[in-house]
């Protein structure tokens, strides 16, 4: 089975730049989540999808960063214009929903100069 | 205060050694229960899930909770070069356990 994919692996951009970052699930998760991992941190939930519906964008700057789930399968993550603040790893997870057992793609790495 | 709460480590140990890996939470509505294991410039993987108080074991992994003091842990018998990683504990509310409060991770290394 095909586990979550994410692109692109690496980024750099400058302040003020956009960025994108496309995940797709494991077939079948209706759920799906993007998280940030700052160094040293933990992943925090920036938005959660169950299929193409919002259900928690509560920590999203929605000021900046945006997100959106076209046919409730793939995913892509915006931030507009970025900071350096934003330096991170984001995570993709999808699930089948109802439970914390998520599966995480291998991150795409942002680096803000 | 964090609502979860882990060491960041990092925890050196000789290979063999018994390994114990501990987070404390504050909210009584976790109520859900997980470790997951995140190597060097991967995502982390689920490795142990708990609902309840008690133990859980799985292999050379035990995952133990303790509601009432609010603290859970993880146990590595045996541990293996291999099990050089960050640790992360994931906490879950009812009604919304797929909604994770991660802690810090602890990063582990296993010497030879």
């Amino acid at each position: 089975e095909a586990g979550v994919a994410q692109s692109p692996r690496y980024k750099i951009i400058e302040k003020r730049q956009s960025v994108a970052f496309w995940c797709n699930p494991i077939s079948g998760h209706a759920t799906l989540y993007w998280y940030q991992q700052i160094l040293g941190q933990g992943p925090k939930l920036l938005i959660q999808f169950q299929n193409n519906g919002v259900v928690d964008d509560s920590q999203l700057p929605k000021d900046r960063f945006s997100a959106e789930r076209l046919k409730g399968v793939d995913s892509t993550l915006k931030i507009q214009p970025a900071k350096l603040e934003d330096s991170a790893v984001y995570l993709c997870a999808s699930g089948q929903g109802g439970t914390g057992e998520l599966f995480f793609g291998e991150g795409s790495r942002l680096t803000v100069l | 205060q964090k609502e979860v709460e882990q060491d960041p480590g990092p925890l050196s140990v000789p290979e063999g050694a018994i390994v114990s890996l501990n987070c404390t939470y504050s909210n009584s509505a976790f109520q859900y229960f997980m470790w997951y294991r995140q190597y060097s410039r991967k995502g982390p993987e689920l490795l142990m899930y708990t609902y309840s108080s008690g133990n859980k074991e799985d292999g050379r992994f035990t995952a133990q909770v303790d509601k009432s003091s609010k603290y859970i842990s993880l146990f590595i018998r045996d541990s293996q070069p291999s099990d050089s990683a960050t640790y992360l504990c994931a906490l879950g509310r009812t009604g919304t356990a797929s909604k994770l409060t991660f802690g810090t991770g602890t990063r582990l290394q296993v010497t030879l």
